[in-house]
């Protein structure tokens, strides 16, 4: 089967604009994790799915930062109002299960804020 | 959440044995040892991961010590394509989430 798939893969917008990402977990796998990685943080936790559900939004850098499940599959990840500092690489990984460890990760979406 | 440390960077030519160690003196009971790989311009890739004594797969072999305070990622015969980031990560079974550090930078030389 496929693998995580993301999308945009590139995205440019300017300060201020909202964006949203979005990321498809593969088919099955209930548990989905949002990073991101910058050359100044390294790659850092933002949000954990098990299903529909968000138990661990402890990564969210601020309120400008939400993500919402739909049926268990797809993750939209939305960024108000983007700043500068906002500009990263945004990972995507699922797993079949919160405590099955092997994380399967997405290509990323670039996302660069002028 | 237990944090890891382990060496910036490593050199290595092709067909050696590298070996890199990772510290987690904090690590709890039901946290997990779990090696990823990230080449560039790619999201990280499971290795393999343990909870005590030796774990191997196709690509490598993982060693913890009864203590489970550090843990040792082996890559037998390495070639160029195996430059890369490799981190460790401990992760607690009960969140599932992990937490990277800064990794190490394996630059394997012809």
């Amino acid at each position: 089967g496929a693998g995580v798939s993301q999308s945009p893969s590139n995205k440019v917008t300017e300060k201020g604009k909202d964006v949203e990402l979005r990321c498809d977990p593969i088919s099955g796998h209930t548990a989905l994790y949002w990073y991101r990685q910058s050359l100044g943080q390294g790659l850092e936790f933002l949000i954990y799915f098990q299903g529909n559900s968000a138990p661990d939004k402890s990564g969210l850098p601020s309120d400008r930062f939400s993500a919402e499940r739909t049926g268990g599959s797809v993750s939209t990840l939305t960024i108000q109002r983007t700043q500068q500092e906002d500009s990263a690489v945004y990972l995507c990984a699922s797993s079949l299960s919160r405590d099955y460890n092997e994380q399967f990760f997405g290509p990323g979406t670039r996302l660069t804020v002028l | 959440l237990a944090k890891t440390t382990q060496p910036i960077s490593m050199d290595s030519y092709e067909g050696q044995e590298v070996n890199i160690t990772c510290s987690h003196n904090n690590i709890a009971t039901n946290d997990y040892i779990t090696w990823y790989q990230q080449f560039p311009s790619q999201g990280p890739r499971f290795i393999i991961q343990g909870y005590k004594t030796k774990v191997t797969n196709e690509v490598a072999s993982l060693f913890i010590p009864a203590d489970r305070k550090s843990s040792t990622l082996s890559l037998p015969r390495v070639s160029l394509s195996d430059t890369a980031v490799y981190y460790c990560l401990v992760v607690s079974s009960n969140t599932g989430k992990l937490i990277f550090g800064q990794g190490t930078t394996l630059q394997v030389k012809p």
